[in-house]
């Protein structure tokens, strides 16, 4: 199916494990990112990338890890998860082009104990 | 720097009233502005885009560059508008990250 898959839908992990959430995109985009919704904060980007290994940093990096080998995945790791990266991530993407604006992913809710 | 900011974290109204949900911003240039709404528990929606001044779901929003404002309005609310509405910036040109504000949950009453 094309469109936009994140996984796991949801996650428990412990403090200090490491943890990669998976987001896959059939339409060969240019643009991904990662953004974590949290109550009050509303959407903030972590990381985004502009093509296959080129990636940079959003306002809320801090203990987060990406890479683009491909142009369709964009995997996101917390490298030593805390209770702070309890949250609901969601992964976008987009082409960049006239058709502005980004599609976003079903979002993985992490639970982090 | 780019800002966005939705001063009001809940809007109740009743059914057939009018809605106005207020997005402010900051930036530079000639910034893309977008609405995205997200009905309980799914992913974030692509609502409009100022660039195409579309009218979807009976929402509208002008973009007011001296008030620096991209408002959202909808004549009749309606009880399934009930969802958490974002404002959304980007830097013109080309495409680059999208920076959001802290959303506005529409509460639409009987």
């Amino acid at each position: 199916d094309a469109g936009i898959t994140q996984s796991p839908r949801y996650k428990i992990t412990e403090t200090g494990r490491q943890v990669t959430l998976m987001c896959h995109q059939t339409w060969s985009h240019s643009y991904m990112f990662w953004y974590r919704q949290d109550l009050g904060h509303g959407l903030r980007l972590i990381y985004y990338s502009a093509a296959a290994d080129i990636t940079d940093k959003g306002e809320v990096s801090d203990g987060y890890v990406v890479s683009r080998s491909k142009t369709e995945n964009f995997p996101l790791t917390l490298e030593s998860a805390t209770r702070s990266q309890t949250s609901v991530y969601f992964c976008a993407c987009g082409d960049g082009g006239v058709n502005y604006g980004y599609t976003f992913g079903s979002g993985t809710r992490l639970t982090v104990v | 720097a780019q800002r966005v900011t939705q001063p009001e974290k809940l809007l109740s109204v009743f059914k057939g009233a009018p809605v106005e949900l207020k997005c402010n911003y900051s930036y530079s240039g000639s910034p893309e502005l977008f609405w995205y709404v997200q009905y309980s528990r799914q992913r974030l929606q692509l609502l409009l885009r100022h660039i195409s001044r579309e009218s979807i779901k009976g929402f509208t929003a002008d973009l007011n560059k001296g008030e620096t404002s991209f408002h959202l309005k909808k004549p009749f609310a309606q009880e399934e508008d009930s969802a958490m509405y974002y404002c959304a910036l980007s830097g013109s040109g080309t495409a680059s990250k999208l920076t959001f504000g802290t959303g506005t949950r529409l509460q639409v009453t009987l």
